[in-house]
């Protein structure tokens, strides 16, 4: 099976702009999560969507929204970017069965704010 | 909200020694401990998880142990190889019905000497 794809790979954008990433999850898996990373707050969860539905959310401004298509395939937009937005962000694929919450990540997109 | 504290935040180690990463969750609600390894430029990778009713796991030459009543879980990796140097972060979550949310630690820089 084809692991997570996440596309672009690398961004630069300037502050103000606006931005969308876009993940593939593993085909047959519905729940997409998307997580930041950066070297000082390491890595912290923006949301998750199954279903197209967004079912959890972290701390992170309205500035930052996401949607899941019928495909289970997902997109992340950060509007009216600030240099603290340059990060990696990650998405991660889970099957969501009952019992455990497997997370499966792709390679990132790294996202450099000017 | 839930917390996972994780050390050391570097470890260097001399070839064939074994390293000993271990985290510290809070939330005792939290069902669902992976470990993830992550080498420059790449994504997290899962190599191993433990859930809350198994005190330990073992895969090879890592293994995980997990102390529900302390909130305490420890990765193990034995006869350490120069390809085992890379990032460690533990993470915790919750059980499905809260949905997919991992919580993780600051990670582990470990260093394997040859």
């Amino acid at each position: 099976k084809a692991g997570v794809t996440q596309t672009p790979r690398y961004l630069i954008k300037t502050r103000g702009q606006q931005v969308t990433l876009s993940c593939s999850p593993i085909s047959g898996h519905r729940s997409v999560s998307w997580y930041q990373q950066t070297p000082g707050q390491g890595l912290q969860f923006l949301f998750e969507y199954f279903s197209e539905t967004q079912r959890n959310k972290g701390n992170f401004p309205g500035r930052f929204s996401g949607r899941q298509f019928s495909n289970s395939r997902s997109e992340m937009n950060v509007s009216t970017l600030e240099l603290g937005d340059s990060a990696l962000y990650l998405c991660a694929s889970s099957l969501q069965g009952n019992s455990y919450n497997e997370q499966f990540f792709g390679p990132g997109t790294r996202l450099t704010v000017l | 909200g839930e917390n996972v504290e994780q050390h050391p935040s570097t470890l260097s180690v001399q070839e064939g020694d074994s390293a000993v990463i271990k985290c510290t969750y809070s939330d005792s609600a939290s069902n669902y401990f992976p470990w993830y390894k992550q080498e420059l430029g790449k994504g997290p990778q899962l190599i191993i998880d433990i859930r809350s009713n198994v005190g330990e796991k073992k895969d090879q030459r890592i293994a995980v142990t997990l102390n529900k009543t302390a909130k305490h879980f420890s990765l193990h990796i034995t006869e350490t190889q120069p390809e085992d140097s890379a990032v460690y972060f533990c993470a915790a979550s919750k059980p499905a019905e809260y949905g997919n949310k991992l919580v993780f630690g600051a990670g582990t820089i470990l260093r394997v000497k040859s």
